[in-house]
């Protein structure tokens, strides 16, 4: 089967900007995961949808980043204006339901200088 | 809210050398445990999971790793590591049953030397 998809890989912005990643999950995956992974740390879960709603966004800093999945498929994540301290790893997981466990994309590196 | 600690951030050994990278856990509740891998500039691959049953857990590439409720621990052993085995490790816990939050360690990077 395919896997999860994601793009950009590589992002390079200017801090004050605005940038948007893209994922694809598995087909047939209802849940989507959104995990911030700064260096040196665990990845940290940003969003969780089951199906296009939303289950978990306790840890999203809704003043600047913002996600959505229509159509319970695909899903954008977008921070504006992006910090300094944004950068890290942004990775997109799917799941049929925590017994599966988890599979991720490849992950987007986010610079912001 | 469930927690997990990696009491090591890095784990150097030598090829063909036994390995074991520990993790512990908290909760209050019946959890799910997994161990995931991640290779440079990849994302994480699953190797394992212990959702209920045999405390004995097999995986891929030949890990394995045991649930010890007593001590809340879930340590990941290998016994007899390779090169391409280098990368980083993280656990990860979450409550049991479907749709639920997982939550990842800070990781442990082994580094596996000639």
């Amino acid at each position: 089967e395919a896997g999860v998809a994601q793009s950009p890989r590589y992002k390079i912005i200017e801090k004050r900007q605005s940038v948007a990643f893209w994922c694809n999950p598995i087909s047939g995956h209802a849940t989507l995961y959104w995990y911030q992974q700064i260096l040196g740390q665990g990845p940290k879960l940003l969003i969780q949808f089951q199906n296009n709603g939303v289950v978990d966004d306790s840890q999203l800093p809704k003043d600047r980043f913002s996600a959505e999945r229509l159509k319970g498929v695909d899903s954008t994540l977008k921070i504006q204006p992006a910090k300094l301290e944004d950068s890290a790893v942004y990775l997109c997981a799917s799941s049929l339901d925590n017994n599966y466990g988890y599979t991720f994309g490849s992950g987007t590196r986010l610079t912001v200088v | 809210a469930q927690s997990v600690t990696q009491l090591d951030s890095q784990v150097p050994v030598f090829e063909e050398a036994p390995v074991e990278l520990r993790c512990n856990y908290s909760s209050s509740v019946s959890v799910y445990l997994f161990w995931y891998v991640q290779y440079p500039n990849q994302g994480l691959q699953l190797l394992l999971k212990y959702l209920s049953g045999s405390t004995l857990v097999k995986g891929i590439n030949g890990f394995e790793a045991e649930f010890n409720k007593s001590q809340t621990s879930f340590h990941l052993r290998k016994p007899s590591v390779h090169i391409s085995d280098t990368a980083e490790y993280f656990c990860a816990v979450s409550a049991s049953g479907g749709y639920q939050k997982v939550t990842f360690g800070t990781g442990t990077k082994l580094q596996v030397i000639p």
